[in-house]
């Protein structure tokens, strides 16, 4: 079964300079959430968006942002990279409507150097 | 904010045991939710739970969506050596395309 799709996997970055991270959701779902994983910590919701307009915001810095697009897929932008953002960003999808769970990504592991 | 609290943090067991984990929240949710994480992966939905009281079991894994809202515990019968990780407790204040607030995760060892 198709499962949530996100790329790269893998991404290093300098101080300041900007990142972009994809999210291809599981066909039919039609809801994309952002969650950020510090080491040994629990994932922190950023941001979701639901049929391509957002629908909630976490703890997202005004740094960074994001969009659902048409055929809803999400991409994630950073900019002004700080050391404090390496991490795994992970990214996961659902159904439209009541009682769905969400399924969640590999993970882009960001790091900042 | 919500805050999940989740327990114990690690656990240390022989192959073969049974284990149990639980979370606790200071307020409501309306939907449970258990992932299993490995290291660098991304977390692996293993069960969900929609009403209050509800046990649901999914092979060697069982939940339960406690009566007050306020919990839920997961237990793993006869531990094999994939079951390696960390578990995740994670709550919805309303039903689904809500975000999911984490409890702080058990770590599952176990000793050869």
């Amino acid at each position: 079964a198709a499962g949530v799709i996100q790329s790269p996997r893998h991404l290093i970055k300098e101080k300041r300079e900007t990142a972009t991270l994809k999210c291809y959701p599981i066909p039919r779902h039609d809801t994309v959430y952002w969650y950020q994983q510090g080491p040994g910590q629990d994932p922190q919701f950023l941001i979701s968006f639901y049929e391509k307009m957002q629908s909630d915001k976490g703890s997202i810095p005004d740094r960074f942002s994001a969009q659902q697009f048409s055929d809803y897929h999400s991409e994630l932008n950073m900019s002004s990279l700080e050391l404090g953002d390496s991490a795994l960003y992970f990214c996961a999808s659902s159904l439209p409507g009541s009682y769905t769970e969400a399924f969640f990504g590999q993970g882009t592991r960001l790091t900042v150097v | 904010g919500q805050q999940l609290n989740q327990s114990p943090q690690s656990m240390f067991i022989q192959e073969g045991e049974d284990v149990s984990m639980n979370c606790t929240s200071s307020s409501i949710f309306n939907t449970w939710l258990w992932y299993k994480q490995d290291p660098g992966e991304g977390p692996v939905l293993l069960i969900a739970l929609y009403k209050a009281g509800e046990l649901t079991s999914n092979g060697r894994l069982t939940a339960q969506f406690g009566i007050t809202r306020k919990d839920s515990f997961l237990n793993i019968s006869a531990s094999i050596p994939s079951d390696v990780g960390i578990y995740f407790c994670a709550g919805q204040t309303n039903f689904g395309n809500e975000k999911l607030t984490f409890g702080t995760g058990t770590r599952l060892t176990i000793i050869p």
